[in-house]
């Protein structure tokens, strides 16, 4: 079975900032990693993923994720924050044999002040 | 664009009401699923369905049963609602086996308080 570690529950960061959300999962078989985000009484949007190949994988709204294999982690980052980029954020990791099946982590909330 | 349909947004019932939760997509996606989700706890997978009539228990099924009698539709039934069911609940379906990417799409949840 899989699992999903984030690392912070909450970040908070100023606008034009950087930010950097830290995801670790745990798994005996090869892995596809996602990070989804949550806007205010909404449902998910996907980020970005990563299935394969490159292990920098740039997303939507400027966030970019890093595949670590060796350190099993998969960390979203973002150069400068927008103040419409406050939100919770979920790393979710399926492996080869649980298409769909997602394993999500508690969630991290950004909150971005002026 | 894919959509996924939440019939409600925001649910008030008793305890011991039967509840149903109905959502349908438009993609003619294989799998649907439902989550719910509790602050501190991300998203936790109640059951899951690969064909139509066909169901699997996720990690939280209990007090909960669903049906999928149409490939488009997947309901959530809380036979006897308590207030530990009191969340919110997230629809979500993706193409299927055989599908390169396991993205799934979300409707925008059913907030259900149970008093």
């Amino acid at each position: 079975a899989q699992s999903v570690t984030q690392l912070d529950s909450q970040v908070p960061v100023f606008e034009e900032a950087p930010v950097e959300l830290r995801c670790n999962y745990s798994s005996s078989v090869s892995v596809y990693l996602f990070w989804y985000v949550q806007y205010p009484n909404q449902g998910l949007q996907l980020l970005l993923k990563y299935l394969s190949g490159s292990t920098l994988v740039k997303g939507i709204n400027g966030f970019e994720a890093e595949f670590n294999k060796s350190q099993t982690s998969f960390h979203l980052r973002k150069p400068s924050v927008h103040i419409s980029d406050t939100a919770e954020y979920f790393c979710a990791v399926s492996t080869t044999d649980s298409w769909g099946k997602l394993q999500f982590g508690a969630g991290t909330q950004v909150v971005v002040t002026p | 664009d894919v959509k996924v349909t939440q019939s409600s947004r925001y649910l008030v019932k008793r305890t011991g009401e039967k509840v149903f939760l109905e959502c349908v997509q438009d993609m003619d996606h294989e799998n649907m699923f439902w989550y719910r989700q509790d602050p501190g706890l991300g998203l936790r997978l109640i059951y899951f369905s690969y064909d139509v009539k066909m169901k699997e228990k996720g990690d939280i099924p209990e007090g909960y049963s669903v049906s999928r009698e149409k490939k488009e539709r997947f309901s959530l039934i809380l036979e006897s609602a308590s207030t530990n069911q009191t969340s919110m609940y997230l629809c979500a379906s993706n193409p299927g086996l055989g599908q390169l990417s396991g993205e799934l799409f979300f409707g925008e949840g059913s907030r259900l308080t149970v008093l």
